[in-house]
Parts: C-alpha cells; structure tokens; sequence
C-alpha cells in the first residue's frame, strides 16, 4: 500500500527544544516536501527535495532544517522552536505534475 | 504572482442538496494544473478531482465535478447530493507543468452539511 509516513502524529514541546519531524515514503517518487497549515493560511511549503540530496527552500523556511540522505526519507528539523512554530505539519511527496500523497499530518505546540 | 483564492471561509448545505465552493486564481501561464482536497476533521489530506488548464472538458469524479471556467480563472468544486460524511474543510491548489516544485492552496472552504 502507498504511504507516507510521519512522526510523530502529535507533540508538546517548550521553547528551544531542537525537535525532528520524521518523513518516510514507499513510492519511490524523487519529489518530497513539507507544508504547515494554519487557519485562515490554507497550506504553506516549508522546504521541498527533488532528489537526494537536492533541497530547497518553500515560502515559510525560517526556523526549519530538511536533510534528504535516502530517496525514502526526508526528516523537518526545528533546531529551537518557538510558540509560533505551533503548526499542523506535512509532508507530502508526489510523481511529475500529479497530484500530492500526504502523510497523516502532524501537529505540533510549543509553549 | 500565482495565487489561489477561496471567499468562502465557510458554507452550509442541506443534505442531498448540491452545493458549489468557490475558488479563482491568478496565473500568467499557461499550463497549470488545478486540483481539491478534502480534509475531515481527522486531518488527513484527500485528493478530490484534477483539471488540466489543456483539459476541454471538465473533470469529474463520482459526486465532485470542477466548474472550470478557463477566461475568469475559476476552478469551483461541485459536490452533488451532499451527504454527512461531506463536512470537512475543502482546499483548492494549483501547480504548473513546468515547475512543479510547489503547489500553491487556497485558505480553505469549512463546508457543514446539514441532516
């Protein structure tokens, strides 16, 4: 079954706690990318992969990292987050022109 | 700048009633592709419908059909004989064919439907 997979689902974390969002995909597409939604924002893209190796950055990557070590994994890091890091997270991955695979999303406070 | 726009923060439809949800957008290129998701109040993200911008007919999938009105940049989803199970927020996106890096999403339609 295709999937994309994160974790975790659900996080309560204090200013300034480097954090990982995890990122696993059984596609085999190259495209990979995280988005946060926020109400009244619709969905914004943090930071999208091409390929391995090959990132780049979304509208909204200020106080976010990736990493595309493997073509299955594309991890978000928040380094220090902060409050107005609270955020419903995707990832998201996709093949050419088509449309997007999301995984189940994450949510993340910080206080 | 390609944008996506929704006005309609939220709508109501009686069940079985059809309902449309809005969405325009704004692009200098040609070839685009546009598309809807829905999202219940689970919060997983569900591919509706896709219309090419080269599509000469409109898309449809079982009840969601797009209203694709190339010359005044719309893109509204048709739902018809709503049902409970039809609440959810809906997102219009666009993407291009030649950077298809991003696709850009609307602010989102919470639709309620009403028994």
């Amino acid at each position: 079954e295709a999937q994309v997979t994160q974790n975790p689902r659900y996080l309560i974390t204090v200013t300034g706690k480097k954090l990982t969002v995890t990122c696993s995909q059984n596609m085999n597409h190259e495209y990979m990318s995280w988005y946060r939604q926020d109400p009244g924002l619709g969905l914004r893209q943090i930071y999208y992969s091409m390929n391995v190796e090959v990132t780049d950055k979304g509208d909204v990557p200020e106080g976010y990292k990736v990493s595309r070590k493997e073509k299955r994994n594309f991890p978000l890091i928040l380094e220090s987050p902060s409050p107005n890091q609270t955020s419903l997270y995707f990832c998201a991955t996709r093949r050419g022109s088509g449309e997007l695979f999301f995984g189940e999303g994450s949510r993340l406070t910080v206080l | 700048a390609q944008k996506i726009t929704q006005t309609q923060p939220g709508m109501f439809v009686q069940e079985k009633e059809a309902v449309t949800l809005d969405c325009t957008y704004d692009t200098s290129d040609p070839s685009y592709g546009l598309f809807w998701y829905k999202q219940p109040s689970s919060g997983e993200m569900i591919f509706l419908i896709y219309q090419g911008s080269y599509d000469q007919q409109n898309a449809t999938e079982g009840r969601y059909s797009l209203n694709f009105q190339k010359a005044r940049k719309s893109a509204n989803l048709v739902i018809s004989a709503s049902q409970l199970g039809d609440s959810a927020m809906y997102f219009c996106a666009m993407s291009f064919f030649y950077n298809n890096n991003d696709m850009r999403f609307g602010a989102g339609t919470r639709l309620t439907v009403k028994p």
